[in-house]
């Protein structure tokens, strides 16, 4: 099974509403990775957890939460966005101490109303 | 983090080889050079990675310049499939996790 799974694959939120966006992995992967996309613009890095520790938080606002349960599962938690935050939500994994390439899921599509 | 610099866009025509150039002049000596492909609201996908030496898999080739400042992507025989947006990546590792930087990618449209 080399796929990263994520659900949903639409989301339409308000802006005083709380969702949470799931990813999933079964490679045996322990870093996995959030990235933001906006229209028309490369993907942006927001979070990065190796064995189911936060590593980077590339100074992404408090309303994003992640969390990382267990070594397949990776949440991002979602409270009081702004309009702004619509986007591509991008989950990927990839083996945590080798030289290995990133495993992308389909994403998330966000929109915030 | 190094940043690399491609362009825009380019064409090609199908069963032609596509060369995607990328210039990374500030990589340091122990990064890698990655190459994923966006097909249009897609995950973006992995293609190669090379340090210094050229690179062959079963998509694509990967040539970086002995000095390390540019490397080349080649798509041996373009198809209709091929058409996506190709980001040139310098990998940073920070010792538990890759670092991803995407820079601004370039469109290929590959046409019959």
């Amino acid at each position: 099974d080399t796929e990263v799974t994520q659900t949903p694959k639409h989301l339409v939120m308000g802006m005083t509403n709380k969702k949470s966006l799931k990813c999933e992995q079964h490679m045996g992967h322990r870093a996995m990775y959030w990235y933001k996309q906006k229209a028309k613009k490369p993907p942006e890095l927001m979070f990065v957890y190796s064995y189911e520790k936060l590593s980077i938080n590339e100074s992404v606002p408090s309303r994003f939460s992640p969390e990382c349960p267990n070594s397949s599962l990776l949440n991002l938690h979602l409270h009081a966005l702004q309009p702004e935050d619509s986007a591509l939500y991008l989950c990927a994994s990839s083996q945590a101490h080798f030289n290995n390439e990133q495993f992308f899921g389909p994403g998330t599509r966000l929109t915030v109303l | 983090d190094a940043k690399t610099t491609q362009p825009t866009s380019m064409d090609c025509a199908e069963g032609r080889a596509a060369n995607l150039p990328c210039n990374h002049s500030t990589i340091s000596g122990n990064e890698y050079v990655y190459w994923y492909r966006q097909i249009h609201s897609q995950g973006p996908q992995y293609i190669i990675h090379g340090l210094k030496n050229n690179e062959t898999n079963e998509m694509a080739s990967l040539i970086i310049t002995e000095d390390r400042k540019s490397s080349t992507l080649i798509l041996p025989h373009a198809t209709l499939r091929d058409t996506a947006v190709y980001y040139c990546i310098v990998r940073v590792y920070t010792g538990t996790a890759s670092k991803l930087t995407f820079g601004t990618g370039t469109r290929l449209q590959v046409t019959l």
